[in-house]
């Protein structure tokens, strides 16, 4: 079956301490992304990335890794998590570098205290 | 800077059929996107258009004015499945492939 898979769906962590989103997309995609989402504000872009070791800034990049070292994964680094990083995360995966339509995985809810 | 604009509701009856409209102010246009989000679930993606005019999927349709930067989304026979929110997303590339979500809209179906 063609997905996105994320991990964890929920977290719940600390201030300041380092965690890691994994994204993985079985589809062959070139395109991977990150988003959040916050209500009345809708899905905004983290980072992207159009090919392996190729990854840019997307709209909201600061308090945020990520790293393509493979096609198939795209992890998120949240090196030193903040109250204002609580949000629910989105990665997505398309075919092509232009992103115009894109496979989303479950999502991952983050609480940061 | 980039924006979109499309409203933040809109209600309508089963079996009626609904417009959302989305405009977009950004450089580097290169298509436009739809998205559907149910409660708790994750965005699938409807529709795009990377030329002007229409185009049909089954109920959905989407249509693209790239002189206007407008477009919206038709829903036709609306069912009350389609109570969501539905959000447009225009991809643009200004050194590599961005994209920028509008805030969605959310459409309540009555029976």
């Amino acid at each position: 079956e063609a997905q996105v898979t994320q991990n964890p769906r929920y977290l719940i962590t600390v201030t300041g301490k380092k965690l890691t989103v994994t994204c993985s997309q079985n589809m062959n995609h070139e395109y991977m992304s990150w988003y959040r989402q916050d209500p009345g504000l809708g899905l905004r872009q983290i980072y992207y990335s159009m090919n392996v070791e190729v990854t840019d800034k997307g709209d909201v990049p600061e308090g945020y890794k990520v790293s393509r070292k493979e096609k198939r994964n795209f992890p998120l680094i949240l090196e030193s998590p903040s109250p204002n990083q609580t949000s629910l995360y989105f990665c997505a995966s398309s075919w092509g570098q232009r992103n115009t339509e894109a496979f989303f995985g479950q999502g991952t809810r983050l609480t940061v205290v | 800077g980039q924006s979109l604009e499309q409203p933040s509701e809109v209600t309508a009856v089963e079996g009626a059929i609904v417009q959302i409209n989305c405009t977009y102010q950004t450089s580097g246009f290169y298509g436009l996107s739809w998205y559907q989000q149910h409660d708790g679930g994750a965005p699938t993606f409807l529709s795009y258009n990377g030329l002007d005019g229409l185009e049909e999927t089954g109920r959905f349709s989407s249509f693209l004015s790239r002189s206007d930067s407008y477009g919206y989304l038709l829903l036709q026979e609306l069912q009350m499945k389609d109570s969501a929110s539905y959000f447009c997303a225009v991809s643009s590339y200004t050194g590599g492939f961005k994209t920028i979500f509008g805030a969605g809209t959310r459409l309540f179906v009555k029976a």
